[in-house]
């Protein structure tokens, strides 16, 4: 059962260009989150979604940033225009559909560094 | 919303020694008690978790104990090894917010041989 899958690991992109980062949950699960690193820091919450719903955007930012995932196909979250405040990691994780009791288990996937130049 | 402090920011033991990592959160809702590690330039893994039933859980070397009431939970490690050498993460999750999982700010612990 492979893990999370996120690509490209490392991807550069000029001011003002579009980055897209691809994300695929693990088998089975359908629960999708993304969270930003900046060098140093910890991880804040940016965006929740199930297959063609997004649940809670309330961490991302109100402009050039989206993110989707569709009923079929990896997740993506895509940054327009990008600015060099925009460099970090960005890590995804998934979990599994909750059934009523349990828990939000996260496996998270390798990590998308994003290089404004 | 759900806010995760921290403490300490970094902290240096001795190899053997134990390490204690503190965190507090908001939502008095919250029923998830993850623990991430994460080592410099990998992803952060899942080391353990707590859920709200329970007050204390423990994983050979690593434990973590939670008091509901006070709103903190705690992360401990004995006998250190250089190989626990790593950023930590305390996080929770509370129902009252889609179940998303808030991270604390992290705790660089370092093991000195």
């Amino acid at each position: 059962n492979a893990g999370v899958m996120q690509n490209p690991r490392h991807l550069v992109r000029r001011r003002g260009q579009e980055a897209r980062l691809r994300c695929s949950p693990m088998k089975g699960h359908s629960h999708v989150y993304w969270y930003r690193q900046l060098p140093e820091e910890g991880l804040k919450f940016m965006v929740y979604l199930q297959k063609e719903n997004i649940i809670d955007e309330s961490g991302m930012p109100k402009e050039r940033f989206s993110a989707e995932f569709p009923k079929e196909g990896p997740s993506i979250l895509r940054i327009q225009q990008v600015v060099r405040g925009d460099s970090a990691a960005y890590f995804c994780a998934s979990s599994p559909l909750r059934s009523r009791g349990s828990y939000n288990e996260q496996f998270f996937g390798p990590g998308t560094r994003l290089t404004v130049l | 919303g759900e806010n995760v402090e921290q403490h300490p920011s970094t902290l240096s033991v001795q190899e053997g020694d134990s390490a204690v990592i503190k965190c507090t959160y908001s939502d008095s809702a919250s029923n998830y008690f993850p623990w991430y590690k994460q080592e410099l330039g990998k992803r952060p893994q899942l080391i353990i978790d707590i859920r709200s039933n329970v007050g204390e859980k423990k994983d050979q070397r690593i434990a973590v104990t939670l008091n509901k009431t006070a709103k903190h939970f705690s992360l401990h490690i004995t006998e250190t090894q250089p190989e626990d050498s790593a950023v930590y993460f305390c996080a929770a999750s509370s129902p009252t917010s889609y179940d998303k999982v808030i991270f604390g700010p992290g705790t660089s612990l370092s093991v000195i041989p």
